[in-house]
């Protein structure tokens, strides 16, 4: 069973919200992904979790803040976001991610986020 | 710099036919990982195969299957049979290696039409 669960699917959000995104997968998998999809575009990484500590941050604005609770759980904190940073936003994970792992990564439904 | 290069914007095909999606992509790694995805219009991101680059044996999965030219750095997929659900856009991806962590770098997809 390869299943990465996101919620919400869909978010509206004012540029004064805080809101979250939840991320979600009972498959063992260490390391845990996000990433952001513009329309007609590829996904863009933004950070890697791998045993529960960031591991890369792609000089995302802090607007963005990712949190790893545990394992299984991945969350994306967001606040004082723009109209620009309306995307699709991917979760994904995989069994390992250090290097030389080369393990495939799994991809949620994905969460699409409109900032008005 | 490692990059993906996906050559063809779209591609269309009759529904049964054969058709190939050409991805090159650039490494000075010896030991990587090349993936295809497809993103149909529900958005989420389905691994379609993997190939690893020690492996001379060319990766198939059922009517998928790759043609790994690794001195020529090229890595197509080949869809036999096609039926009207391949439809999606395809995205070629590299596995990498950045601070001990590793992460996909997807190329810009091409999408591909079925025709009935």
């Amino acid at each position: 069973d390869t299943e990465v669960t996101q919620t919400p699917k869909h978010l509206v959000m004012g540029m004064t919200n805080k809101k979250s995104l939840k991320c979600e997968q009972h498959m063992g998998h260490r390391a845990m992904y996000w990433y952001k999809q513009k329309a007609k575009k590829p996904p863009e990484l933004m950070f890697v979790y791998s045993y529960e500590k960031l591991s890369i941050n792609e000089s995302v604005p802090s607007r963005f803040s990712p949190e790893c609770p545990n394992s299984s759980l991945l969350n994306l904190h967001l606040h004082a976001l723009q109209p620009e940073d309306s995307a699709l936003y991917l979760c994904a994970s995989s069994q390992r991610g250090d290097r030389g792992a080369g393990n495939t990564i799994y991809f949620g439904e994905g969460s699409w986020l409109t900032v008005v | 710099a490692q990059t993906v290069t996906q050559s063809q914007p779209e591609m269309s095909v009759q529904e049964a036919e054969t058709v190939t999606l050409s991805c090159t992509y650039d490494t000075s790694e010896s030991d990587y990982y090349l993936f295809w995805y497809k993103q149909p219009p529900s958005r989420q991101m389905i691994l379609v195969i993997r190939q690893e680059a020690y492996k001379q044996q060319n990766a198939t999965e059922n009517r998928f299957s790759v043609n790994f030219q690794k001195a020529a750095k090229s890595f197509s997929l080949k869809i036999s049979d096609s039926q009207l659900g391949d439809a999606a856009m395809y995205f070629c991806a590299y596995r990498i290696n950045q601070g001990g962590s590793e992460k996909l770098v997807f190329g810009k997809g091409t999408k591909l039409t079925v025709n009935p």
